[in-house]
């Protein structure tokens, strides 16, 4: 079976680090995926983990550990327009991603 | 703009009914995926094409039916409209059947 978990919301100060935890249980994982997602508009990809460690994308770096079932979001430098939804998703043996609830973060002045 | 594409934007309709979502793949993907996003269940897989055939399926409903196309567009057949096919009906796309799938801006259904 498949089951992801991340917290249902966030908040930070601009100009904050902030880090979003998702945890995993997914048979024949391949790989961990994360999404952006503004109100009403279509996820917007971020990043994919295939392997443990650190993977750094501009402000944004994600972090996969496949032995604990876990990955986490780091967003540097909060910016207003990072206020969104972001989603996590576990690639399994179909390669289907199952997506989590995401969570909502809020950025604020 | 991811280049995938979604018509219409926003569907009103009556339960009951029967509507149509068309999607269109970015140039060179074979996959298409549907998926259902309501504010309760947040996003749910509901089939996969890949090069005009079925490839996976998710939780879609009976009522609810696939296909794609030569020219790989795809279109999602929603029938017997009930209040809760009220959502966002997202189509993505990918290369293959493993690589990263790119979203289209969705179409939202209300159906009334």
């Amino acid at each position: 079976g498949q089951n992801i978990d991340q917290p249902t919301e966030m908040t930070a100060t601009e100009g904050a680090i902030v880090q979003i935890n998702c945890t995993y249980q997914t048979s024949g994982f391949n790989g961990l995926f994360w999404y952006q997602q503004h109100a009403g508009e279509a996820p917007t990809f971020l990043s994919y983990n295939v392997l443990d460690g650190l993977e750094e994308k501009g402000r944004f770096s994600s972090f996969l550990s496949r032995s604990k079932g876990y990955s986490y979001l780091l967003l540097k430098e909060l910016q207003m327009k990072d206020s969104a939804s972001y989603l996590c998703a576990a690639s399994g043996g179909s390669y289907i991603p199952t997506f989590g609830r995401g969570t909502s973060l809020i950025v604020h002045p | 703009d991811s280049g995938v594409t979604q018509t219409p934007k926003h569907l009103i309709t009556a339960t009951g009914q029967r509507v149509t979502l068309r999607c269109s793949p970015r140039s060179g993907d074979l996959s298409v995926y549907w998926y259902q996003q309501s504010l309760d269940q947040g996003l749910q897989f509901l089939i996969q094409y890949y090069n005009g055939e079925e490839r996976a399926k998710g939780n879609i409903l009976e009522r609810f039916s696939a296909q794609q196309f030569p020219d790989l567009h795809s279109e999602l057949n929603l029938s017997s409209l009930e209040l809760g096919d009220s959502a966002l009906y997202f189509c993505a796309s990918s290369l293959g059947g493993q690589e990263t799938q790119y979203f289209g801006p969705g179409t939202r259904l209300l159906v009334l």
